[in-house]
């Protein structure tokens, strides 16, 4: 079985500035993907962005970057030049491409704030 | 390209009760999944449906079950509501059929079982 941990409940940023969200995760499978999703108070989950376990190269989508450690099964999620909108619960999450059902296993989520 | 949709919004019930919620999935995706989102909690694994078939399983009881329609719409049916149902159900459609793992969601159903 895969498990997610998030061990920061909660993050507060000043806007324009940087900030790392934590996620480590256990499973046994090679091939599997990481995400992180972001879900605002609208509470429609958006993904941010994603990564495959084969890639060395971290992916990174605009202001949004990965830090993929794959040995110390280490998926932190870097948000540069923070703006408002940025303020949400951020998942991560975890899929194995082994097995018949491609099932998202998430983390408990970090609630980012970002500030004037 | 038309997102995934679901409905209703917001849903009240009685314990005891049954109930249905529905997801229509993005255009070009064929396979639907079904998570349960309590307060405060990350997404848990309901089921997911692939070709009309339940293609794997979280640990849910059997009376949560579900359908997926040819145009590859879904719904997740509940019975015998219990006050621990009340939650946000998500849908999120996909086509790892084609190499895409990524998972796109609804807005969600918020059910309150009284």
């Amino acid at each position: 079985a895969q498990t997610v941990t998030q061990s920061q409940p909660e993050m507060s940023v000043q806007e324009a500035e940087t900030v790392t969200l934590s996620c480590t995760y256990d499973t046994s499978e090679n091939n599997y993907y990481l995400f992180w999703y972001k879900q605002p108070p609208s509470r429609q989950m958006i993904l941010v962005i994603r990564q495959e376990a084969y890639k060395q190269q971290n992916a990174t989508e605009n202001r949004f970057s990965v830090n993929f450690q794959k040995a110390a099964k280490s998926f932190s999620l870097k948000i540069s030049d923070s703006q408002l909108g940025d303020t949400a619960m951020y998942f991560c999450a975890f899929i194995a491409l082994t097995g018949t059902a491609s099932k998202l296993t998430f983390g408990t989520g970090t609630r980012l704030q970002v500030t004037l | 390209e038309t997102g995934v949709t679901q409905s209703p919004t917001h849903l009240i019930k009685t314990r005891g009760q049954q109930v249905t919620l529905r997801c229509s999935s993005q255009s070009g995706h064929n396979t639907v999944s079904w998570y349960q989102q309590a307060l405060g909690q990350g997404p848990q694994f309901i089921f997911q449906y692939y070709r009309e078939e339940e293609n794997g399983r979280g640990n849910f009881p059997p009376r949560f079950s579900g359908l997926q329609f040819p145009n590859y719409s879904s719904e997740l049916n509940v019975n015998a509501l219990e006050l621990d149902d009340s939650a946000l159900y998500l849908c999120a459609s996909s086509r790892p059929g084609q190499g895409s793992y990524e998972q796109y969601f609804g807005p969600g159903t918020r059910l309150t079982v009284t």
